[in-house]
Order: structure tokens, then sequence, then C-alpha cells
């Protein structure tokens, strides 16, 4: 079956940086789309980054732009997103998300990152 | 940015009894639609995609309508385990977004 497990967060200071992975196992990573949602305390869900199968694409929220990288390594099943000049705002829950056109099929179980000083 | 809205805010209703969930596109966004469900500490799942079709292993009971910028979920006689918090999410255009979210709670 599908599992996607993320890793990486924490508390980091304001202005800090931050990379979240997720390993992917039970389909063929190579051949799926894969993004990064998250959930802020007691809120709704926000879509932050997308990767094509192949990386050759990414997409990117307006509220993360610049400040975050979505990257993916295929022979490692590994997707990761690195997180700089974090905010207070960005503190939330962080998902990634096996996309299949742009439909969410599967979810990790999430990782959460506290910005804070 | 297509702005989803959802109402009502929360539904409280008794088990059995049938749910209408409605999401509101800013935009048209065809059948490109899909619902999802979160339990409090869970992952959403996903129930309904493009609309109207439910995702796999998904109950009967689920079923979604609509198309351009109305859309609907129901649930036709809900079930314990069906009060949870319900989002709508478009994928017709960059960004993507989510709606706000309907909590469906025990009446």
């Amino acid at each position: 079956q599908v599992q996607l497990v993320e890793s990486g967060g924490g508390v980091v200071p304001p202005g800090g940086s931050l990379t979240l992975s997720c390993v992917a196992s039970g389909f063929s990573f190579s051949n799926y789309g894969m993004d990064w949602v998250r959930q802020a305390p007691g809120k709704g869900l926000e879509w932050v980054s997308f990767v094509r199968y192949d990386g050759s694409n990414k997409q990117y929220a307006d509220s993360v732009k610049g400040r975050f990288t979505i990257s993916r390594d295929n022979s490692k099943n590994t997707l990761s997103l690195q997180m700089s000049s974090l905010r207070a705002e960005d503190t939330a829950v962080y998902y990634c998300a096996q996309d299949r056109s742009n439909i969410f099929d599967n979810w990790g179980q999430g990782t959460l990152v506290t910005v804070s000083s | 940015e297509i702005v989803l809205t959802q109402s009502p805010a929360t539904l409280s209703l008794s088990p059995g009894e049938r749910a209408t969930l409605s999401c509101r596109a800013s935009q048209s966004i065809s059948s490109y639609l899909a619902w999802y469900q979160q339990k409090p500490g869970q992952a959403p799942r996903l129930l309904i995609y493009d609309a109207s079709n439910r995702a796999t292993g998904i109950p009967a009971r689920f079923s979604g309508s609509g198309s351009g910028t109305d859309f609907t979920l129901t649930i036709s006689s809900l079930e314990p385990e069906d009060f949870a918090v319900y989002y709508c999410q478009q994928r017709n255009n960059w960004p993507i977004t989510f709606g706000q979210g309907t909590r469906l709670e025990i009446k």
C-alpha cells in the first residue's frame, strides 16, 4: 500500500531555515507528481508547492514563492522542501501528498513546523 | 486565484440523516473539484474527485455533483464515523486552492 512518511519538522526561530523530507513507498514514485500541503493549527488546508514526476515543472503558492524550494530524488523515492526566511505564519503541519493530475490521492501523516523565538 | 466558499461552516445532524454540503467557486472550474474528509489528528482523505467520482474504497453513501461554479457533497445516511471536517479543492487553475471547510458535527 502507499506510504508517505514526512520528517524534518521542529522548532525554528523567525528568519531561520529548515528542510522537510518525505519518503515514499508502495507505488512507482518516479511516475507521480508530488505536493506539499500545510495546515496551520486549528485552520484549514493550504496548498504550498508541486513538482512534476520528473522535476521539470515546479509550482509554488505566492505565500512561499522565493522562500521555499521543492525538489525530488527519484532514485531515493524522496521529496524535499527547503524552507528559508521562515515566518511565524509558516507554523503548520506540513503534509506531502501523491498527486494524480493535481488530485491528492494519498497523504502522509504530516510533520509539525513551529516558527518561534 | 480561485476562491472556494463552503457552506455551511458547521452542520449539526444526527446519525441516519442526510447531509448536504456546498462548495461555490469564484469562477468556473468545469468539473475539476475534489472533496476530502479530515478527522481530528489525521491527514485528509480523498473522497470524491472530478465532482462526482468516488475514490477507491469510499462508501456509496458519499456522492458528489455539480459543475461550473456550484458543487455539492451529499452523504445519504450519516454513520457515526462520518462526523468530521470536509474540504473542497479545485485543480482547474494554479494555484490549487481549498475551501475553508465544513465541520459536520453530531446533533
